[in-house]
């Protein structure tokens, strides 16, 4: 299934590094997410896009930064991570209803970070 | 109460067995809910909406519960390949509005022969 695609796969960072976590969907979906998944803990919401404008910031620090340049693409930018930061990130993409109930999410397979 | 809490498991089962789990949300005004399956180290995948009237897709079958705020799935003739991790999800209430979706812990299911 490649309806929604996530590259790196792995990644391996330094604390000083400055990567960045890219997310495609090919479903036309006009909303995208960025969750954080760490052992242990249930999916963690941090960002969520609809129509390419940011509509929520779960209070995720500074150093994870998002970016939509179109509703197809979502990007994660890292700067400066701690060890803690070390998770497994996933996107998911839905399509958003004004008033309506939520709906389905379709996940990438997501990016397996480690900050050493 | 959190917001979704499902059963802690892990569920050790023999392949044939019937397995039910449990799930309860906080918010009352909640309308989506959900089940999703994840194996070890892959996404999320859908495995079924839940619906008011309760809905079955072959060997499984989810209800709803809405005065308990209650979810369930029940999985019948258990098979090796329903070990994964089952995600019990819920919409969130945002100032009276459908808002994103809540996952809670998940519970492990292991089917051993």
């Amino acid at each position: 299934e490649t309806g929604v695609t996530q590259t790196p796969r792995h990644l391996v960072m330094g604390m000083t590094n400055k990567k960045s976590l890219k997310c495609e969907q090919h479903l036309g979906h006009n909303a995208m997410y960025w969750y954080k998944q760490s052992a242990k803990k249930p999916l963690e919401l941090m960002f969520v896009y609809n129509f390419k404008e940011q509509t929520e910031n779960n209070s995720v620090p500074s150093r994870f930064s998002p970016e939509c340049p179109n509703s197809s693409h979502l990007f994660l930018h890292l700067h400066t991570l701690q060890p803690e930061d070390s998770a497994l990130y996933l996107c998911a993409s839905s399509q958003w209803q004004a008033g309506g109930p939520t709906d389905t999410q379709y996940f990438g397979p997501g990016t397996r970070l480690t900050v050493l | 109460r959190k917001e979704v809490e499902q059963d802690p498991g892990p569920f050790n089962v023999p392949e044939g067995a019937t397995v039910a789990f449990n799930c309860t949300y906080s918010n009352s005004a909640s309308q989506s809910f959900f089940w999703y399956r994840q194996d070890c180290r892959k996404e999320p995948k859908l495995l079924m909406s839940v619906y008011s009237s309760g809905n079955e897709d072959g060997r499984f079958t989810a209800q709803l519960n809405r005065a308990s705020q209650y979810i369930s799935l029940l999985i019948r003739d258990s098979k090796l390949s329903d070990s994964a991790t089952y995600l019990c999800v819920v919409n969130k209430i945002v100032g009276g509005s459908q808002g994103n979706l809540i996952f809670g812990k998940g519970t492990k299911l292991s089917v051993k022969p």
